[in-house]
C-alpha cells in the first residue's frame, strides 16, 4: 500500500500568514489521485481539496493544491483563525487508501 | 442538506460484541457509498472499509477484512459498522463518510461526527 508522510509535524504560524504543507508518497499516486481534509477534533473532517488541485463546493480560493507523482503540496495563502486544524492528505489512486499521519497547524 | 449523523459514545469491555451507526439524510441514501475511518489515540486516520447502500456491495480495507463488518438498512437509510468480540485495540474514534459523487477513486465530501468507542476491562 502507498505511504503517505506529512510534513512538518506541526507548523505554527500567525493569522494572516502562508501555510505550506507538504504529502509525499512512497511511491507515484497514479492519476494525481489526492485530496486534503481539514479536521478540527470534535468534529466533521472537512473535504478541501480532491484531484490534487480542485477545491471541493464551498472553499474558499485561499486553499489551493498542487504536486504530482510522489509530492504533493497544500497552500493556505492568508491564515484566517478557523483554519487552525489538523489536516490530512488522502491517496485513492491504488487500493487500499490511504491517509497521512496529519499535519497540525497551530497559532504561534 | 446532507447530514451523517452517528450514534453516541460506547464504552465496553474485551470480548464483547458492538454494532454502531451512521444516519444518512438530505440526499438518496441508496446512490452513494458511505465509507468507515477508524482514529485511534493520537494518530492519523486509517480507512477500514465501504459498502453500496443500494446493494450492499462491500470492499474491505485488507488491514480491516475479517476484523469488522459494515452492513447497511437502505430502508432507515443507515449504515452500521460492527465488531463480533472486542479488544482494548478498537479504542478509537470511528467515522463514517461518503463516498464523493462522481468521484474517481474514493474519498469523502461529507463525514458524520464520529463515535467514540472505548474498550477497557
Amino acid at each position: 500500500e502507498i505511504v503517505l508522510t506529512q510534513s512538518p509535524a506541526t507548523l505554527s504560524l500567525s493569522p494572516g500568514e502562508r501555510a505550506t504543507l507538504s504529502c509525499g508518497a512512497s511511491q507515484s499516486v497514479s492519476s494525481n489521485y489526492l485530496a486534503w481534509y481539514h479536521h478540527k477534533p470534535g468534529l466533521a473532517p472537512r473535504l478541501l481539496i480532491y484531484d490534487t488541485s480542485s477545491r471541493a463546493t464551498g472553499i474558499p480560493d485561499r486553499f489551493s493544491g498542487s504536486g504530482s507523482g510522489t509530492h504533493f503540496t497544500l497552500t493556505i495563502s492568508r491564515l484566517e483563525p478557523e483554519d487552525f486544524a489538523v489536516y490530512y492528505c488522502q491517496q485513492y489512486g491504488d487500493f487500499p487508501i490511504t491517509f497521512g499521519q496529519g499535519t497540525r497547524l497551530e497559532i504561534k | 442538506e446532507v447530514q451523517l449523523v452517528q450514534s453516541g459514545a460506547e464504552v465496553k469491555k474485551p470480548g464483547e460484541s458492538l454494532k454502531i451507526s451512521c444516519k444518512g439524510s438530505g440526499y438518496k441514501f441508496t446512490s452513494y457509498w458511505i465509507g468507515w475511518v477508524r482514529q485511534m489515540p493520537g494518530k492519523g486516520l486509517e480507512w477500514m472499509g465501504i459498502i453500496y447502500p443500494g446493494d450492499s456491495d462491500t470492499r474491505y480495507s485488507p488491514s480491516f477484512q475479517g476484523q469488522v463488518t459494515i452492513s447497511a438498512d437502505k430502508s432507515i437509510s443507515t449504515a452500521y459498522l460492527q465488531w463480533s468480540s472486542l479488544k482494548a485495540s478498537d479504542t478509537a474514534m470511528y467515522f463514517c463518510a461518503r463516498r464523493a459523487d462522481k468521484a474517481m477513486g474514493i474519498y469523502f465530501d461529507y463525514w458524520g461526527q464520529g463515535t467514540l468507542v472505548s474498550v477497557s476491562s
